[in-house]
């Protein structure tokens, strides 16, 4: 485990299911992103909170809202999806100021829409 | 908008050769480059990164180059292995409100060939 934690691995849900993924990181970063990993394409940003604040919203689409509650946590909360949102979602942090820019990321959770 | 364009899209070497990346970036905002190995399966990693004041940085076998002038950077691995093999994604990055705005190119499939 790299300090980044997401639950669950993996998720099969239908389209009129409501689910949620999770995301962990006790590193002491204060940046946490959401990026969808679809094949043949590049990593997709979708959501970036600095300091618990929502400072990026990638022209996702209304089905997908995160929530942020502390520095530590960030939870996207998924409704009504369609089978073209399976992919591959990576939450991943970084330590804003700080001199290493690189993010830490999650090992993702698989989500297949059926 | 800003992109980041990556090539080849997938690079087969023999055990014991080089092997190179290149990436463009549009934004000459940019003042970070990080690049990830993905395994199969498994997260992307952040294996070395280049600063927009620095040229080359290596890492034993691994190395990076930045000419920022025509926005270019590369990677560069020597004396592949099979460990080697993974998706290999570059990315730009700078400061944004809040925090970073990476930007990251498509990968490129790496076959190192035992």
């Amino acid at each position: 485990e790299t300090g980044v934690t997401q639950t669950p691995r993996h998720l099969v849900m239908g389209m009129t299911n409501k689910k949620s993924l999770k995301c962990e990181q006790h590193l002491g970063h204060n940046a946490m992103y959401w990026y969808k990993q679809s094949a043949k394409k590049p990593l997709e940003l979708m959501f970036v909170y600095s300091l618990e604040e929502r400072v990026e919203n990638n022209s996702v689409p209304s089905r997908f809202s995160p929530e942020c509650p502390n520095s530590s946590h960030l939870f996207l909360h998924l409704h009504t999806l369609q089978p073209e949102d399976s992919a591959l979602y990576l939450c991943a942090s970084s330590r804003r100021g700080d001199s290493n820019y690189g993010y830490t990321f999650g090992s993702g959770t698989r989500l297949t829409v059926v | 908008g800003e992109n980041v364009e990556q090539h080849p899209s997938t690079l087969s070497v023999q055990e014991g050769d080089s092997a190179v990346i290149k990436c463009t970036y549009s934004d000459s905002a940019s003042n970070y480059f990080p690049w990830y190995k993905q395994e199969l399966g498994k997260r992307p990693q952040l294996i070395i990164d280049i600063r927009s004041n620095v040229g080359e940085k290596k890492d034993q076998r691994i190395a990076v180059t930045l000419n920022k002038t025509a926005k270019h950077f590369s990677l560069h691995i020597t004396e592949t292995q099979p460990e080697d093999s993974a998706v290999y994604f570059c990315a730009a990055s700078k400061w944004g409100t809040g925090g970073f705005k990476t930007i990251f190119g498509a990968g490129t499939r790496l076959f190192v060939k035992a």
